[in-house]
């Protein structure tokens, strides 16, 4: 089975930008989570979706936004980019959602967006 | 405050040395327990993890970590390091059954 994919990979935007990330779970995964990883902030959960809902949200201001798509590839956008916001971002994927968690949580190789 | 520690930035240790990474959580009830590696420019690998039962749980690549409920603890430990275990450790936990708590992560080098 391919794992989580994300892309791209590497993406340097200026401050007042949009970005929007994709990420694309493990086949048969229902669940995806988004995390920022800074070495300030350590890793922080963004949201997760599951079935095209948003599950559950951490403490980010609503320029962060995401949505799934039926196929449960998901999209996380930021609007109006802060220096900041300079992050590794990462996808992770399980078969069910995490409310009631009890499924391993499979991580993609991130997305190194970088605002100047 | 709720949070999980790690107490240990950075660890060195020299290969085939033993090892183990200290992590606390400071919850209520019994979380689920999570140990992951992040090796130079990869995602999360999750090593191992503990839901309840056996208090040793064996994990990947020769990993196992002991859950102690009286000292909030769920440490990592190695018998026998080799220099491909060089990487960051995150001990994560899961307080309330919605998300993920990471703590910050301990960075192991390994001299050969």
């Amino acid at each position: 089975k391919a794992g989580v994919t994300q892309t791209p990979r590497y993406l340097i935007k200026t401050r007042g930008q949009q970005v929007t990330l994709s990420c694309s779970p493990i086949s048969g995964h229902r669940s995806v989570s988004w995390y920022q990883q800074t070495p300030g902030q350590g890793l922080q959960f963004l949201f997760e979706y599951f079935s095209e809902t948003q599950r559950n949200k951490g403490n980010f201001p609503g320029r962060f936004s995401g949505r799934q798509f039926s196929n449960s590839r998901s999209e996380m956008n930021v609007s109006t980019l802060e220096l900041g916001d300079s992050a590794l971002y990462l996808c992770a994927s399980s078969p069910a959602s995490l409310v009631g968690y009890t499924d391993t949580q499979y991580f993609g190789p991130g997305t190194r967006l970088t605002v100047l | 405050a709720q949070s999980v520690t790690q107490p240990d930035i950075h660890i060195t240790v020299s290969e085939g040395a033993s090892l183990e990474l200290r992590c606390n959580y400071s919850y209520g009830a019994t979380p689920y327990l999570f140990w992951y590696v992040q090796s130079p420019g990869q995602g999360l690998q999750l090593l191992l993890k503990y839901f309840s039962g056996d208090t040793l749980v064996q994990g990947i690549k020769g990993f196992e970590a002991e859950f102690k409920r009286s000292q909030s603890s769920f440490n990592l430990r190695k018998p026998s390091v080799h220099w491909s275990d060089a990487a960051e450790y995150f001990c994560a936990v899961v307080p309330n059954t919605d998300k993920l708590i990471f703590g910050t992560g301990t960075r192991l080098q390994v001299f050969p």
